[in-house]
């Protein structure tokens, strides 16, 4: 079972670069989640989906567009990347009560 | 909103002790879900154990179990026994049943390790 993947699992940018990560869920999951980790600071969702077609912001959205085309991926893209959005990323699909989580992806920007 | 706060961010336990972790969390709703994950040096998120508000009875997993206090807005964790493999961060999570997207709200964390 792959459960959900996240790809890459690391990512060094410049300034200003662009990106997409790609979350895939073979689960069938309706609902998808793209959150970020610092340190002290938790995990705070940045943009969510409830399904196909669909997307919504979280949290902390700024800086980051989603795309939920179809049902297994929800892709989260950094058009402009700037220092402050070094982190983990993390994605989650969720069936019923419990959240499963991608492995993370850890995104530097120089 | 929803807010949750773990105060600890450090803390330490030898082998075969236990350990409370401690989680307060605010919120005006009168049911809704909370969780405790743990974080390996791996990164991966693990659900630990999970608490349904409705339910008087704490919830137990082996040798992890909550004191969930509604009132008090208190949700620790404790672990028995605590093992080398039990060193990792640990979060508090809150989930509303309000709305749709059944978002998870998260605390900062607290680090936990074990010595022998």
């Amino acid at each position: 079972n792959a459960g959900v993947t996240q790809t890459p699992k690391f990512r060094v940018l410049k300034t200003g670069q662009s990106m997409t990560l790609l979350c895939a869920q073979d689960m069938n999951h309706e609902y998808m989640y793209w959150y970020r980790q610092d340190p002290g600071m938790g995990l705070r969702l940045i943009h969510y989906s409830v399904g196909e077609g669909t997307t919504a912001k979280g949290e902390v959205p700024d800086g980051y567009n989603v795309s939920r085309l179809k049902k297994q991926n929800f892709l989260l893209g950094l058009e402009s990347a700037a220092p402050s959005q070094t982190s983990v990323y993390f994605c989650a699909s969720r069936e019923r009560g419990e959240l499963f989580f991608g492995e993370g992806s850890r995104l530097t920007v120089l | 909103a929803q807010t949750v706060t773990q105060s600890q961010p450090e803390m330490s336990v030898q082998e075969a002790e236990t350990v409370t972790l401690s989680c307060t969390y605010d919120t005006s709703e009168s049911d809704y879900y909370l969780f405790w994950y743990k974080q390996p040096p791996s990164r991966q998120m693990i659900l630990v154990i999970r608490q349904e508000a409705y339910k008087q009875q704490n919830a137990t997993e082996n040798r992890f179990s909550v004191n969930f206090q509604k009132a008090a807005k208190s949700f620790s964790l404790k672990i028995s026994d605590s093992q080398l493999g039990d060193a990792a961060m640990y979060f508090c999570a809150y989930r509303s049943l309000s709305g749709t997207a059944s978002k998870l709200t998260f605390g900062t964390g607290t680090r936990l390790q074990v010595t022998l």
